[in-house]
């Protein structure tokens, strides 16, 4: 069954950097994912596809603060110098055999 | 540019059936690779995916809600429109409808929140 796992919280502080990971279920490590902000009371916004190997592109007017890695299953957003406008909550997704799946979300409180 | 903007009803009753319209521009639903999907939101909760369908009238859905969702697009008058039977109070959420390119949901509608009480 494809999964994706997230922690529920993370925080870093202003002008820092934060890595978020999002988890792909066994059997999956191949699958490319997207990541998605949704800042407070606001719908989500698109930020990146990450592929297996690493190699990301980033949705319009993505700010070069945000990137994407991979490694083996897990995927990575990492935020640096973060600004008080990056806490939001932070959902990866993926689409195989036809379902669309959604992680649980990532709290990020920037201190 | 694309936009998508959801409408419908903002309050249903339990056992009423709910629907609601995907309208959006800046593209085109006959494109080949091309879908709209319809994702939810509860209160304070994560996403969940709902239905899909594609340029080519495919459709998918989600297992757990395949039997209450319908999922329909009209490309001549750029909708997609998307049907939930039975509703229930834990339906209460913010529907959102999504453009979906290469496996991502690359552009959001704003959102509508939908509230089951009777």
């Amino acid at each position: 069954q494809l999964v994706l796992t997230q922690s529920p919280s993370a925080s870093a502080s202003l002008g820092a950097s934060v890595k978020l990971t999002c988890t792909l279920s066994s059997g999956h490590s191949s699958y490319a994912i997207a990541w998605h902000q949704q800042q407070p009371e606001k719908g989500p916004r698109y930020l990146m596809k990450l592929n297996s190997d690493g190699s990301h592109s980033k949705g319009d007017g993505i700010p070069d603060r945000f990137s994407g890695s991979s490694s083996g299953a897990e995927r990575y957003l990492t935020i640096s110098s973060l600004q008080s406008e990056d806490e939001a909550d932070y959902y990866c997704q993926t689409w195989g055999t036809g379902i669309g799946v959604f992680g649980g979300g990532t709290k990020l409180t920037v201190l | 540019q694309i936009t998508l903007k959801e409408s419908g009803p903002t309050l249903v009753k339990p056992t009423q059936t709910l629907t609601l319209t995907c309208t959006f521009s800046g593209f085109s639903l006959s494109t080949s690779g091309v879908g709209v999907g319809w994702i939810r939101q509860p209160p304070g909760k994560a996403l969940e995916w709902l239905a899909l369908i594609y340029w080519d009238d495919d459709k998918r859905y989600s297992p757990s809600l395949k039997s209450r969702l319908t999922i329909t697009k009209d490309t001549s008058k750029n909708q997609v429109v998307l049907t939930m039977t039975n509703m229930d109070p834990v339906d209460t959420a913010t529907y959102y409808c999504a453009h979906k390119r290469s496996g991502c949901f690359d552009y959001w509608g704003q959102g509508t929140l939908v509230t089951v009480s009777s």
